[in-house]
């Protein structure tokens, strides 16, 4: 198993750009769900979904959109890139949610000029 | 609203001696408590989950216990060793099905 993979590793994006980081997992894992990890913030929840066809919003969403249209894959798109968006972000996956262990991916840092 | 706090400060101590790190929570009561190493440039890993109707859970050298009256955890790593230098994070059950994490103490052991 590869367990939780991310592309790419980095990124850097000027401002008012779009794109796509992609997120896998070989698990058959129901819950994913999307971090960014700032110096001295931990980490915060962008959006999380439950399962195929269903998400929601975690604790900071603005500016980004997802959608999990297969088990394995749940992509986050960052639709207007700002600078407030520059970060490290983590996509993980569990079983069946929060009461379980999250297997998190390598991350992606993201640099947005 | 609901906060889970890490002390900030690193935590410095010798190899083979018991590093004790504190995850305290505030405004909620946790159904658990969930602890994560994080090392540099990688994603965190789950290390032990304790819920709330248990008072301690073991693994190997590390031990975690849960106080619902103080509200706090606590984390220990028993005979320390260098390659226990890493950021290790609390995580609780919160609000929108998600984990909510502490922003993490950085543990260096000195060999």
């Amino acid at each position: 198993n590869a367990g939780v993979t991310q592309t790419p590793k980095f990124q850097v994006l000027k401002t008012g750009q779009s794109m796509t980081l992609q997120c896998a997992q070989d698990m058959n894992h129901e819950y994913m769900s999307w971090y960014r990890q700032d110096p001295g913030m931990g980490l915060r929840l962008i959006h999380y979904s439950v399962g195929a066809g269903i998400t929601d919003q975690g604790e900071v969403p603005n500016g980004y959109n997802v959608s999990r249209s297969t088990t394995e894959d749940f992509p986050l798109r960052l639709l207007s890139a700002a600078p407030s968006q520059t970060s490290v972000y983590f996509c993980a996956s569990s079983p069946t949610g929060q009461g379980y262990e999250q297997y998190f991916g390598p991350g992606t840092r993201l640099t947005v000029t | 609203s609901q906060k889970i706090e890490q002390n900030s400060e690193a935590l410095n101590i010798q190899e083979g001696k018991t590093a004790t790190l504190t995850c305290n929570y505030t405004n909620y009561s946790p159904a658990y408590l969930q602890w994560y190493r994080q090392d540099p440039g990688r994603g965190p890993v789950f290390l032990l989950l304790i819920r709330e109707n248990e008072k301690e859970k073991r693994k190997e050298r590390l031990k975690v216990t849960f106080d619902t009256t103080l509200k706090q955890s606590l984390f220990h790593i028993t005979a320390s060793q260098p390659a226990d230098s890493a950021t290790y994070l609390c995580a609780s059950s919160g609000g929108r099905r998600a984990l909510t994490f502490g922003s993490g103490t950085r543990l260096q052991v000195q060999p």
